[in-house]
Order: C-alpha cells, then sequence, then structure tokens
C-alpha cells in the first residue's frame, strides 16, 4: 500500500544540524522528494533523490536514502530561524504510475535562538 | 518570478455555491497537477493532465468535481455545490518533460484556500 510516515514535530537550537526523517512503504518508488511548506504558501521542492542513490548533497542538505529500511532522512546543517517550516517527504509509486506524488503528513520544524 | 500561479488564494463561500479555481503553470510545463491540503496534513492528489488530456482522476474528485486544461495551457477547477468538507487548499503544480519519460519534478503554486460556510 501507499503510505508515508513522518514525525510531526522537531525543535532545534539555530546553529545546530536538524534531521527529519520519514519512512516509505512503496519499493517501487523511483524518486523521493523533500518539500518546504511555509504558513500561507504552497510547497517549495528542496531536493529529490533517486533511488539508486544511497546519498545526496545540496549546499547544507543532505538527503540519506535506506532502501532496504524504505527509510528517507534530510539533514539540514547549520539550522536558521528561515528554516522553521513544515517539511514534507514524499514518494513517487509505480502504483501511480510514476505520475502522482504521496505526501507524508509534515514534520513542522521549530528553530529557536 | 515565472512560478505557477493560483487565483483567487482565498475563497469563502456558502455550502451548495459553485465555485472555480484557475491555475496557470509555468511555462512550456506540459504536465499540470491538482491536489487537495487539509488542515495538518499532506497534500493529496486529485487528477493530473498531460497537456490538455485528463489522464488519472483520484477516486476523491466526486462527481460534484471537473477539472479541465482546454488548450492545455491553464486549468480550472471546478466544485458544484459545495459542502462544508470541502474547506481546503487546493494546490496545482505543473512539471516539465526532462527526458523521454519521466517527469521528475513537480513545482507547486501558493495555492487556493477554500472556506465553505
Amino acid at each position: 500500500g501507499e503510505d508515508v510516515e513522518q514525525s510531526l514535530f522537531l525543535s532545534v537550537r539555530e546553529g545546530d544540524s536538524s534531521v527529519i526523517n520519514c519512512t516509505y512503504t512503496d519499493s517501487s518508488s523511483t524518486y523521493l522528494y523533500w518539500y518546504k511548506q511555509e504558513p500561507g504558501a504552497g510547497l517549495q521542492l528542496l531536493t529529490y533523490i533517486f533511488s539508486n542513490m544511497d546519498m545526496k548533497q545540496d549546499q547544507r542538505l543532505t538527503v540519506l536514502l535506506n532502501k532496504k529500511d524504505k527509510h528517507l532522512s534530510l539533514r539540514i546543517a547549520d539550522t536558521q530561524t528561515g528554516d522553521s517550516a513544515i517539511y514534507f517527504c514524499a514518494e513517487k509509486p509505480i502504483s501511480g504510475g510514476y505520475n502522482k506524488l504521496i505526501f507524508g503528513a509534515g514534520t513542522r520544524l521549530a528553530v529557536h535562538p | 518570478d515565472t512560478g505557477v500561479s493560483q487565483d483567487p488564494r482565498h475563497k469563502i463561500t456558502k455550502r451548495g455555491q459553485n465555485v472555480t479555481f484557475r491555475c496557470d503553470p509555468i511555462s512550456e510545463h506540459n504536465r499540470l497537477y491538482w491536489y487537495r491540503q487539509t488542515l495538518g496534513q499532506g497534500p493529496e492528489f486529485l487528477t493530473y493532465f498531460q497537456n490538455e488530456a485528463q489522464l488519472e482522476k483520484s477516486r476523491l474528485l466526486s462527481d460534484r468535481f471537473s477539472a479541465e486544461r482546454p488548450k492545455g495551457s491553464f486549468s480550472t477547477l471546478e466544485i458544484q455545490r459545495t459542502e462544508q468538507g470541502d474547506s481546503a487548499m487546493y494546490l496545482c503544480a505543473s512539471s516539465p518533460r526532462v527526458r523521454d519519460r519521466d517527469y521528475n519534478e513537480q513545482f507547486f503554486g501558493p495555492g487556493t484556500r477554500l472556506t465553505v460556510l
């Protein structure tokens, strides 16, 4: 079945690293995504990883993929107050014809001084 | 900024009324998607178009919902006889054809927040 799970809340101190975790169920998913949503706004595509990779780095963002455990994580280095937002993990499974994205419920990241 | 645009950004309506939302995708993106997001949840897929053809509809899309993309550019989503349960953020996304297959990236608009009283 299609299901993406994330922890609901994460609080970090400014300057520390944040790690947001996600588990998904469909091993056929070709791509896995991280989106950011600020209050009242749409979703901003942060990064995505192809399923045959185990790591992708993009500036302060590092994505780790454990395909065996169907576990995806997003690490944000040197977290800033502007990183406060909801972060959504999404998969793109074959059951959706590789067209639609299946999203988790989102992890709310709070960055405090 | 030539991102995905949606209009209106907010809509308040009374139960039973019809509403229509518009989405303008990024230029030359030939795939366009509609998602619905309720409070505290991630977006849920509703439907998508490739050019003017509507290729898939979710079971979430009841017969009160209709979407069109007549010229393969902008799209409209209409909800007839709105119900309180239709209150949500309606998000549009578009996707470019990067290779022969796979539209890897979906870029989202700011959404239309619908409140049904």
